[in-house]
Parts: structure tokens; sequence; C-alpha cells
């Protein structure tokens, strides 16, 4: 069983379209996570939840929006979408803060 | 605020070769210390972590110490596979970020026959 899972694995859209990633986990965690990994392999937190909360919010553009359902699901969306969108979008879980974060296979963005 | 500093790659070594990459980290508090690997084309994958100085992480023939008083989490293998080609991350996690990771910038390594 896959704990933490993201679709689309690759997603490759046109500049201005909406898009929306999605990530589950069957951890049980109440912690979730979105992350963006760039070009050079740098990791950067975007948002984080607990519980369905939302507890991190870093400087992000306000396109992109995150919506957690339920405590299972965080999923993000993307408005009008900029070249610099592109970019490896990570979803990550953990029972409470500060313990061990799973992280999902990540989802290849490419903005053209 | 809190951030970490881990050296650059990339590093090339031989199979069996000691392999170590360089961690330090600046935060206020205790925080957790981490180190994550990414294969080629994948997620992230815990490798170890240390949650307290004095601590050892340690897993599949890694090893890191979390050294308060140098503010350091340096990774070591004794000896390393051509399977150990990857991206490694060092992180912190702390109370001071809401507990997000705070990733260095990843080491590449190679490791050739």
């Amino acid at each position: 069983d896959t704990a933490v899972s993201q679709t689309p694995k690759y997603l490759v859209t046109q500049m201005g379209n909406d898009k929306s990633i999605k990530c589950e986990q069957n951890l049980g965690h109440d912690t979730m996570y979105w992350y963006k990994q760039d070009s050079k392999k740098f990791l950067k937190i975007m948002f984080s939840y607990n519980n369905k909360e939302l507890i991190i919010n870093e400087t992000v553009p306000n396109r992109f929006s995150p919506k957690s359902p339920d405590k299972a699901h965080l999923n993000l969306h993307i408005n009008s979408l900029e070249l610099g969108d592109s970019a490896v979008y990570f979803c990550a879980s953990s029972q409470k803060g500060g313990e061990t974060q799973y992280f999902g296979p990540g989802t290849r963005l490419l903005v053209l | 605020g809190d951030s970490v500093t881990q050296m650059e790659g990339p590093v090339t070594l031989s199979e069996e070769a000691f392999l170590t990459i360089n961690c330090t980290y600046t935060a206020t508090g205790y925080p957790s210390l981490f180190w994550y690997v990414q294969y080629p084309g994948e997620g992230l994958q815990l490798l170890l972590k240390a949650t307290k100085a004095d601590d050892k992480g340690s897993n599949k023939g890694f090893e890191a110490t979390y050294r308060k008083e140098t503010t350091s989490f340096h990774l070591e293998k004794g000896s390393v596979q051509v399977s150990d080609s990857a991206v490694y991350f060092c992180a912190l996690s702390g109370s001071n970020s809401g507990y997000a990771l705070n990733f260095g910038k990843g080491t590449s390594l190679l490791v050739t026959p």
C-alpha cells in the first residue's frame, strides 16, 4: 500500500491554465505539507495543514491555494500558471509537527 | 531564522571509499535533524534522524551524530556502493518554522565501480 500518493505524476500544461494536484495519505497522520523543488533541486516549504487547518503559509503567490477536505487529503490548486511554476511538487505527512515526514513520489509540472 | 548549510557537490567516489557529507545548522531552540535521500526520478526517503544533542542516527551503514557544540550533523558511511548514488539532503525541523522541514541545498553523490 502506498503511504503518501500524489496524482498526477506528470503534468504538462500551457501558461495561463488552472490545474490541481491531489495528495492522499493512508498513514493516519494529522499533519500534511506541500514542498516545491526547483530545477536546482532546492526544496522549500509552501504550506502545512494540521487536522484540516492551515498552519504554515509561506510567501507563495496567492495563485496557489491549498485545500484539505479531510485529514487524509491535501490538494494544491494553481491558477493562471506561469513558466516559473515549473518544478516538482512534493506532498508529505507526519503524525505531528516535528516528527518524521513521509513524502509522496512528486508531481513534475512543466508549464509551456 | 533557521537554516541548514551542507557541502555542495557533486561528490564522486570510487566504490568502497569513505563518505563524509558535511552539514551545519543555525537554529534557536532544539530542532530535530534529518538526512533524506533522493534517488534519480524518485521522491525523498528518510535515511536517518536525531532528535536531541549527542543522539546518533544510523541506517543502511550511514551514520550522523547531532553535535550541539558544533551545530553539525555530518553524514558518514564507511564503504559506499554504486547503489548509494543519489542526492542527499540535510534538514532540520523546529518549532520556529512550524515544524516544516528546512532543507540544505542537497549534495549529489556519484559512486563509480
